[in-house]
């Protein structure tokens, strides 16, 4: 079964640092998420992308974070200087997005960001 | 009030048991509506999508109603591997901006 893959699955970081969070969305979906979820909160949305740019972003996707699909398979989301709030569990989700149809999201098992 | 409202729970049943879940959202022009599970420090997976007219998935029945702006997820016969916290999710439009509550944590026990 097809799935949606992320490394790392474990990131310690120290505050100020970049990290760089990857994710090989399902291959023949079209639309990639982020959603992130604190220890012990919901599940929070954080951007959407479609056809090489970015579709919807929410409140907490400000300038410190980016993403980038550099190549036909991954999809990247980088924190440029990480605060101790950026704690969470990061998951990328892919859908097929078929014209008239819903489709499922599918989502990753997660990248846990630890920043110190 | 709250963009999806759910019962934190946790409920505790004992295996067999029946058990519902309820969840209220706030936008009435929310499009769809969906039913996740999460186990401890995974990812969320779709358990089911929600329709109007109800709709049944083995042990699982979720039902709609549009006019109350209320979701609701029933498990027949409860078995020890349905523990973990349900989500109920709610899409506003067409983008999949998933709005997720915050979960119904669910315990069977032997």
């Amino acid at each position: 079964e097809p799935e949606v893959t992320q490394t790392p699955s474990h990131q310690v970081t120290q505050m100020g640092q970049e990290v760089i969070l990857r994710c090989v969305p399902i291959s023949n979906h079209l639309y990639f998420y982020w959603y992130r979820q604190i220890l012990g909160q919901k599940v929070e949305f954080l951007v959407s992308f479609y056809n090489n740019e970015i579709s919807e972003k929410s409140e907490i996707f400000d300038d410190q974070f980016s993403v980038e699909r550099p190549d036909g398979s991954n999809f990247t989301l980088k924190i440029r200087s990480t605060k101790l709030e950026d704690s969470a569990m990061y998951f990328c989700a892919s859908r097929l997005g078929l014209a008239g149809g819903a489709g499922e999201l599918f989502f990753g098992e997660g990248s846990r960001l630890t920043v110190l | 009030r709250k963009e999806v409202e759910q019962d934190p729970g946790p409920f505790n049943v004992p295996e067999g048991a029946t058990v519902a879940f309820n969840c209220t959202y706030s936008n009435s022009a929310s499009q769809s509506f969906f039913w996740y599970r999460q186990d401890c420090r995974k990812e969320p997976k779709l358990l089911m999508s929600v329709y109007s007219s109800g709709n049944e998935d083995g042990r699982f029945t979720a039902q709609l109603n549009r006019a109350s702006q209320y979701i609701s997820l029933l498990i027949r016969d409860s078995k020890l591997s349905d523990s973990a916290t349900y989500l109920c999710v709610v899409n506003p439009d067409s983008s999949y901006k998933l709005i997720f509550g915050s979960g119904t944590r669910l315990l069977v026990r032997p």
